[in-house]
């Protein structure tokens, strides 16, 4: 099974401050990647597919990068209602295999 | 517009059984596979199982292999988690999602306890 890990776990952050999120295969899964969004209480939100693509809708602040084994989501600038829990996702190969998580939380 | 309603969640002693089922509308249901997720309270995602577009393709986490099927009937757009010998490792909230995970259902409780 491919392993995802994350990094950090959590973190505090501003309001506009710009916000990087790491997610690391234990294996190539080429550009498989997705990234999810999720607010307590809430259902997860698809931002970023294959990758770097972003889903119709999603603020243009949010952008991903990576290919092979590491990946990044990066915020350009935080804002109030992007405080959530982020979570990457692999679709290389079965099964899929979620990172555990980044807290964003407010400094 | 694409709509996911889960069903089926409940209360369920430890061994027991549950079946949950998730209606699709607002796409092909009968050309995309599908997904269930679950979330342990306080947790984070887990992906449980796929169906492929036609049935003809399942996997699972080895966490569910062999207590949970999953399985579809096109005719009713629906896709269903059987759920048997239940354990208290199990409680979560069980979402279905779409082969690409664009789309969630809003999900379903599972409490296995006695």
């Amino acid at each position: 099974d491919i392993q995802m890990t994350q990094s950090p776990s959590a973190m505090s952050a501003s309001v506009g401050d710009r916000v990087t999120i790491t997610c690391r295969a234990s294996q190539g899964i080429s550009n498989y990647l997705a990234w999810f969004q999720q607010k307590p209480g809430k259902v997860p939100k698809r931002l970023i597919y294959a990758a770097s693509s972003l889903q119709s809708g999603v603020p243009s602040r949010f952008s991903g990068s990576g290919s092979g084994t590491e990946f990044t989501l990066t915020i350009s600038s935080l804002q109030p209602e992007d405080f959530a829990t982020y979570y990457c996702l692999q679709y290389n190969s079965y099964p899929r295999t979620f990172g555990q998580g980044t807290k964003v939380e407010i400094k | 517009q694409v709509q996911l309603v889960e069903s089926g969640g409940g209360v369920v002693q430890p061994g027991r059984s549950l079946r949950l089922s998730c209606a699709a509308s607002g796409f092909t249901f009968s050309s995309y596979g599908m997904h269930w997720v679950r979330q342990a309270p306080g947790k984070g995602l887990e992906w449980v199982a796929f169906i492929s577009y036609d049935g003809g393709n399942k996997d699972y986490v080895d966490a569910v292999k062999g207590r949970f099927t999953i399985s579809r009937d096109n005719s009713k757009n629906t896709v269903y988690l059987q759920m048997n010998s239940l354990r208290a490792e199990d409680t979560a909230v069980y979402y279905c999602t779409k082969r690409t995970f664009d789309y969630w259902g809003q999900g379903t409780l599972v409490t296995v306890s006695s």
